[in-house]
């Protein structure tokens, strides 16, 4: 049990570009989904909390007008990154969880690269 | 800043041998600990989480905890080569901030 989806798992796109990316909990429902984001070699950054059904919490440096996020049900958040540079390119991981507390599953991860 | 604290490694063992993977937070209040496994290019999985102090055990792996001392750990025995992976240590930070926060992790190298 305890899956997470996230789709698409690599895209590369053009400076400039959004790009949509999906994080589905498929046996479980995900009040919450959290999303990271990881440089080579480096651990993974809280970028952002998503509430279904409210606003997302955005960590401190993050901007939210780049990284919009919407969590429209108990088993999908969405993460566009609006107007992507080159400096964006990196990997990008949801992850969910079945309660309050409870280990965070993570999905497969997105690379992405902006050209 | 709620931090938490892991050697980056990598800490080579030989296969067989146990492998002792330590890591430390600044947050007292935190009660919930975890320990991911991640191969290079690949997202975090899951391999042990710990609440209470003392030792848990599950198959290979012992994730040992210390509330007092804010340390926790993972042991590994009889690790072989596809144990050779970076292991996150991770904490849920307390006061409500609802996140899990990650060290840098400790990169494993088992050799033959």
């Amino acid at each position: 049990g305890a899956v997470v989806s996230q789709h698409p798992s690599r895209v590369i796109c053009k400076s400039g570009t959004s790009v949509k990316i999906e994080c589905r909990s498929l046996d479980f429902q995900a009040t919450t989904m959290f999303w990271y984001r990881q440089f080579p070699k480096k651990s993974l950054m809280l970028m952002a909390t998503s509430n279904e059904g409210s606003k997302a919490t955005y960590e401190q440096g993050v901007e939210k007008d780049k990284f919009l996020i919407n969590h429209a049900s108990l088993t999908l958040s969405t993460l566009t990154v609006t107007s992507a540079h080159p400096e964006d390119s990196s990997f990008y991981i949801c992850s969910a969880r079945e309660a309050v507390a409870s280990p965070l599953h993570f999905g497969n991860g997105t690379r992405l690269t902006v050209t | 800043q709620k931090e938490v604290e892991q050697n980056s490694g990598p800490l080579s063992v030989p296969e067989g041998a146990i492998a002792s993977l330590n890591c430390t937070y600044s947050d007292r209040g935190s009660q919930s600990f975890f320990w991911y496994r991640q191969y290079s290019g690949k997202s975090p999985e899951l391999i042990m989480f710990i609440y209470s102090n003392g030792d848990k055990e599950d198959g290979r792996f012992t994730a040992q905890l210390n509330k007092a001392s804010q340390y926790v750990s993972l042991l590994i025995r009889d690790s072989q080569p596809s144990d050779s992976a970076t292991y996150l240590c991770a904490a849920f930070l307390s006061g409500g901030y609802n996140k899990l926060i990650f060290g840098a992790g400790t990169r494993l190298a088992v050799h033959p």
